[in-house]
């Protein structure tokens, strides 16, 4: 069975904490996504990477292929970064995207 | 701008009726998708299509259907046969239904059924 695993289920930070997401995934996942779902409910995509390291600001997604994992790191953290972020691997019999059930991180002032 | 509406954002509807979700895009996207949204669960998908007049069953498609007569426009039905249709629904779209290309989420369509 194809699973996305995510890790912690929920986190809270202080602002200007570096933060550490992490996703592990099983065989026949290829490309990784990491959403981030704001309180409304819209996502939006963050990254999408199947292989080392991408980084836009003060976001940054890291993929090890052969150990199954990817991590979302933030930062200097921000109270405007409090949402949930989502794990998706590209997979499955159908090549459907599937989900982790999201680490939701709570940043203070 | 382009993008994918859903409307509405709150829909709220008796036991036993059947209900419509509204989901257009403008991003001239070939595939498009819906995913349900429960709370503590990961999404799941619910059906996608590939190209108009063609559309898959994904995980949990009983008693939902869907249409995809245009390419802009990909409505989710909701029907009485769906034993627990309380959910947040979301609508996605991407380029090409291959893992290469980016899928973009519209804001989603909260249902509640009593």
């Amino acid at each position: 069975k194809n699973e996305v695993e995510q890790s912690p289920q929920n986190l809270t930070a202080q602002e200007g904490e570096f933060i550490t997401i992490n996703c592990s995934y099983s065989v026949g996942i290829s490309a990784l996504h990491w959403l981030q779902q704001h309180p409304g409910g819209g996502i939006v995509s963050l990254f999408m990477l199947s292989s080392g390291k991408k980084k836009h600001g003060r976001l940054i997604a890291t993929i090890n292929i052969q150990e199954k994992h990817s991590s979302l790191h933030i930062t200097a953290s921000h109270p405007r970064d409090s949402a949930v972020y989502i794990c998706a691997g590209y997979g499955g019999s159908q090549g459907n995207l599937i989900f982790g059930k999201g680490t939701k991180l709570s940043v203070k002032p | 701008d382009g993008g994918i509406t859903q409307s509405p954002k709150y829909l709220f509807r008796k036991e036993g009726q059947n209900v419509t979700l509204s989901c257009e895009q403008n991003l001239n996207h070939d595939a498009m998708y819906w995913y349900r949204q429960d709370p503590g669960q990961g999404l799941r998908l619910i059906y996608y299509s590939q190209i108009v007049n063609d559309f898959q069953k994904g995980d949990i498609a009983e008693g939902y259907s869907v249409s995809r007569e245009k390419k802009e426009s990909f409505p989710l039905t909701v029907t009485s046969a769906q034993k627990n249709p309380t959910a947040f629904y979301l609508c996605a779209s991407s380029a090409k239904k291959q893992a290469a290309y980016e899928q973009y989420f519209g804001p989603g369509t909260r249902l509640t059924v009593t």
